[in-house]
């Protein structure tokens, strides 16, 4: 019963590196989304996805992409990572857009030096 | 641009004591969330309130909604120390394009012997 599942759990980067995060769902849920959390913050959302084939902006897209491969994935990716994007990462899924709660996974936390 | 505002944002009280958590935001909406993060984990779903006047109880928890009032409260009553936690409240506002959660900066809420 794995729900979302992130990897990797941890990483250290250095500035102007790249990376893909990767998120999992086993729930057969439409809409996935991804997070990031920064202390003291509550989650920000970067990107989302409704449904499988569609992609859309978040509060804090810069400096990210995403892809949703299929219904059961969907990555982030930083291409020339920064400072300011060291933070706690959170995909989520859903069965759909709104009303239903969102299950996150357990997070991957990213060190930019 | 949906702002939302828990007070308060840190609290401590002892076992035993009944306490009140506030969740205003500023843009209608009738989809309001509660969720628990313990240290260095994931976020666990406690609440989903649809509709004004919805009231959900778990354990020592209830929640409540006001749409009218854009508040919802989520009350701890007989608090036990395995209910410390931080606790966020976030709103799905679809009003405006975007999608996804917007989240409240969190409680964190200790609760002494």
């Amino acid at each position: 019963n794995a729900g979302v599942t992130q990897t990797p759990k941890f990483q250290v980067l250095k500035t102007g590196q790249s990376m893909t995060l990767q998120c999992a769902q086993d729930m057969n849920h439409n809409s996935m989304y991804w997070y990031r959390q920064d202390p003291g913050m509550g989650l920000r959302l970067i990107y989302y996805s409704a449904s499988e084939g569609t992609t859309d902006k978040g509060e804090v897209p810069n400096g990210y992409n995403v892809s949703r491969l299929n219904k059961r994935e969907f990555s982030l990716r930083l291409e020339s990572a920064a400072p300011s994007q060291t933070s706690v990462y959170f995909c989520a899924s859903s069965r759909n857009r709104g009303i239903q709660p969102q299950h996150f996974g357990d997070g991957t936390r990213l060190s930019i030096l | 641009e949906l702002k939302v505002e828990q007070n308060p944002l840190f609290l401590s009280m002892q076992e035993g004591k009944n306490y009140t958590i506030y969740c205003n935001y500023s843009t209608t909406s009738d989809r309001l969330y509660w969720y628990r993060q313990d240290p260095g984990k994931s976020l666990e779903s406690l609440f989903v309130l649809l509709s004004n006047g919805a009231v959900k109880q778990e354990g020592r928890l209830m929640a409540s909604l006001d749409t009218k009032a854009r508040l919802s409260t989520l009350h701890i009553t007989a608090a036990v120390h395995d209910l410390s936690a931080t606790y966020f409240c976030a709103v799905d506002y679809t009003g405006g394009g975007a999608d996804g959660l917007t989240f409240g900066k969190g409680t964190h809420l200790i609760i002494q012997p």
